[in-house]
């Protein structure tokens, strides 16, 4: 059975620190990884997606893969308040149905 | 990217009773997924609603529980059937197009059983 382990959280950070999510895998031919924030009370959005093993950046985020680890981690940089929410890491396996498996999610907080 | 809308964005149902939970996107699909999601826990996926066809339920969910339309590309319905308190959960709607990995979710449906 494929999983995807997240550490729950809460996470705070203060305000203009570096906020250091991580996700772990065990199905070892996952090709694809995904961060989606999700606000309390809303749907869950896309923010990063990676495919290769290093980093990926896109503005304040930045998204790490290591394959070899079973790893991926999402780096926010200068945390604002607004970044408040819980980020869900989900992975895909190439070749089966393009479903990912979503972990559970690490509530993140931002303190001013 | 898509836009996705439920309706009920929430419903209070007694015991016993059936919610119909409708799903729309604004483009056509491929994918149209249903999951739920508990309180402090991860997205549970329900099944993949196929166009025409049965929905592909997941391990521990089943049609007569669940039972899923997908009348067309870009509409799908979940009903919530013979309710009980441990179906409160929030409910929700996903759609990706073949090729694309993006997965798009609409707002939720948030169910609480009495």
């Amino acid at each position: 059975q494929k999983e995807v382990e997240q550490n729950s959280g809460p996470l705070s950070v203060p305000e203009g620190a570096i906020a250091s999510l991580n996700c772990t895998y065990s199905d070892r031919v996952s090709q694809s990884f995904f961060w989606y924030r999700q606000y309390s009370g809303k749907s869950p959005e896309l923010i990063m997606s990676i495919y290769s093993n290093g980093d990926k950046e896109d503005g304040r985020f930045t998204a790490q893969l290591n394959k070899a680890s079973q790893y991926v981690s999402l780096l926010i940089r200068d945390s604002q308040p607004s970044d408040s929410a819980t980020y869900l890491c989900a992975v895909n396996t190439a070749g089966g149905s393009y479903i990912p498996t979503f972990g559970r999610g690490t509530s993140l907080i931002v303190h001013p | 990217s898509a836009v996705i809308s439920q309706k009920p964005s929430r419903d209070i149902c007694q015991r016993g009773t059936s919610l119909t939970i409708q799903c729309q996107v604004d483009s056509q699909v491929t994918m149209m997924f249903w999951y739920r999601q508990q309180p402090g826990q991860s997205l549970t996926l329900i099944a993949t609603a196929n166009q025409g066809s049965e929905a592909t339920y997941e391990s521990g969910f089943v049609i007569d529980k669940f039972p899923i339309s997908r009348p067309n590309l870009t509409f799908s319905t979940l009903t919530v059937s013979n309710m009980s308190p441990e179906d409160s959960s929030i409910y929700l709607c996903s759609s990706k197009t073949s090729g694309a990995d993006t997965q798009y979710f609409g707002p939720g449906t948030r169910l609480t059983v009495l």
